[in-house]
């Protein structure tokens, strides 16, 4: 699986959006881009995924850059629960498991 | 709530000894995946069952040893235990191989070594 590079750190103001960015430039055609979060000690819980293209749910919206070598997670509208720390993994889609990295360390403040 | 159970939640030995952390999936589904999550390591992904078999392993000691029950639940054996493997223990399952990438997080067992 391709390695991610994220910054260790970011800060948000409460109700603005959140723009946490990753790197994976050496991502191969059939990986995808995985963001989890995790919350101070608990499991860590699923966002989005994308291949190529932008993707939003109700969480959070993935842009996929056109080379496929950067991504940004965003989230529109920061809350104090989003503080926690962001995982961008790549994964091979015929692959099962996750290989987590250090991930970004949010800090939303009021 | 994610589905997946985990016990015990906290979990306090000393070393030398041998402690057993027990998985239950969400219904329905046949992969289980093991992660140990330590200050200085992150989340490091152990072993993964998938129906009772062995799918692939991750960076798990020797020491350790897991399996899958034929009712899908897992359990995760540490022996010898170490100051060093006092950590949250993570388990997580999914519906099928080749799956989504969307793995249910249990709340974790935490091991504290004595």
């Amino acid at each position: 699986d391709a390695k991610t590079t994220q910054p260790p750190s970011m800060d948000c103001a409460e109700g603005r959006a959140a723009n946490l960015p990753c790197n994976h430039s050496t991502i191969s055609g059939n990986e995808y881009v995985y963001w989890y979060r995790q919350i101070h000690s608990q499991g860590p819980q699923y966002i989005i995924h994308g291949l190529k293209n932008n993707e939003t749910n109700e969480m959070a919206s993935l842009i996929i850059t056109e080379d496929r070598k950067s991504s940004t997670l965003i989230l529109p509208h920061a809350t104090l629960r989003d503080t926690a720390v962001f995982y961008c993994i790549v994964r091979a889609y015929n692959t099962d498991k996750l290989i987590f990295g250090t991930g970004t360390r949010l800090q939303v403040f009021p | 709530d994610s589905g997946v159970t985990q016990t015990p939640k906290h979990l306090i030995t000393a070393t030398g000894q041998r402690v057993t952390l027990r998985c239950s999936p969400r219904s329905g589904d046949l992969s289980v995946y093991w992660y140990q999550q330590s200050l200085d390591q992150g989340l490091q992904f152990l072993i993964q069952y998938y129906n009772g078999e062995e799918r692939a392993k991750g960076n798990i000691l020797e020491r350790f040893s897991a399996q899958q029950f034929p009712d899908l639940h897992s359990e995760l054996n540490l022996s010898s235990l170490e100051l060093g493997d006092s950590a949250l223990y993570f388990c997580a399952s999914s519906v099928t191989r080749g799956n989504t990438g969307e793995l249910f997080f249990g709340e974790g067992s935490r091991l504290t070594v004595l």
